[in-house]
């Protein structure tokens, strides 16, 4: 079983929409929880971390429900700048470090004008 | 923001040739620097934890002869691909972060795509 599973999609979807992508991990233990975009070619971003209570940022909200293992983002009202590769990334616990994070696949999403 | 430069953005080389990427934090100190790979529609997979001043830590099934790793001060790390091979090419990135004790966020260098013929 992959440490972080993600739908790779892809998601397409018409301007304005409102489009969710779940993530699940195997690590109980799992710390720190992240969502980072990546545009093609390019190099992740961070985009917002994950918190217990759930967090909103402008257009995005993200979830966790750690008893679930299970990381959502949810975008709203969809730009066509929105489309790119969405990161599920979770905090790997592993001797002496507690900061390397490991990274599902992505869940691709393109917004259509 | 933290800022993280990496250089060269994209290098060609022969097969058999050695390839040095170079990561910089420019506007922190990172005592702990991470070194990335990824191939073409997969996510990316760490290689290995370069910390200043001592060893890097390689993750399982990285080669330590292959991929050497140099953290000589708190704001550079390079990673050397040894006697690369068409297999090595990927898009290479490292990472690094404030830390102090915080969430564990990363910020990425830009990337170097290593292209061997």
């Amino acid at each position: 079983r992959k440490e972080v599973e993600q739908d790779p999609g892809p998601f397409n979807v018409p301007e304005g929409a409102t489009v969710a992508f779940n993530c699940t991990y195997s690590n109980s233990a799992s710390q720190s929880f992240f969502w980072y975009r990546q545009d093609c070619r390019k190099e992740p971003k961070l985009l917002m971390s994950v918190y217990s209570s759930g967090n909103e940022d402008g257009r995005f909200t993200a979830q966790l429900n750690r008893a679930s293992q299970y990381i959502s983002l949810l975008i709203r009202d969809s730009k066509l700048s929105d489309s790119a590769t969405y990161l599920c990334v979770v905090n790997k616990i592993s001797s002496g470090s507690a900061r390397q994070l490991t990274f599902g696949s992505g869940t691709q999403l393109t917004v259509l004008p | 923001g933290a800022v993280v430069s990496q250089h060269p953005s994209w290098v060609i080389c022969k097969s058999g040739t050695s390839v040095k990427i170079e990561c910089r934090s420019l506007d922190f100190q990172a005592t702990t620097m991470f070194w990335y790979r990824q191939f073409p529609k997969q996510s990316l997979m760490l290689m290995a934890t370069s910390n200043e001043g001592s060893k890097a830590t390689y993750e399982q099934g990285v080669e330590k002869d292959k991929f050497l790793i140099n953290h000589a001060s708190l704001t550079l790390s390079t990673l050397t691909v040894t006697s690369a091979h068409p297999e090595d090419s990927s898009f290479y990135i490292c990472s690094a972060g404030p830390f102090a004790g915080g969430p564990h966020e990363q910020y990425f260098g830009p990337g170097t795509r290593l292209t061997v013929t």
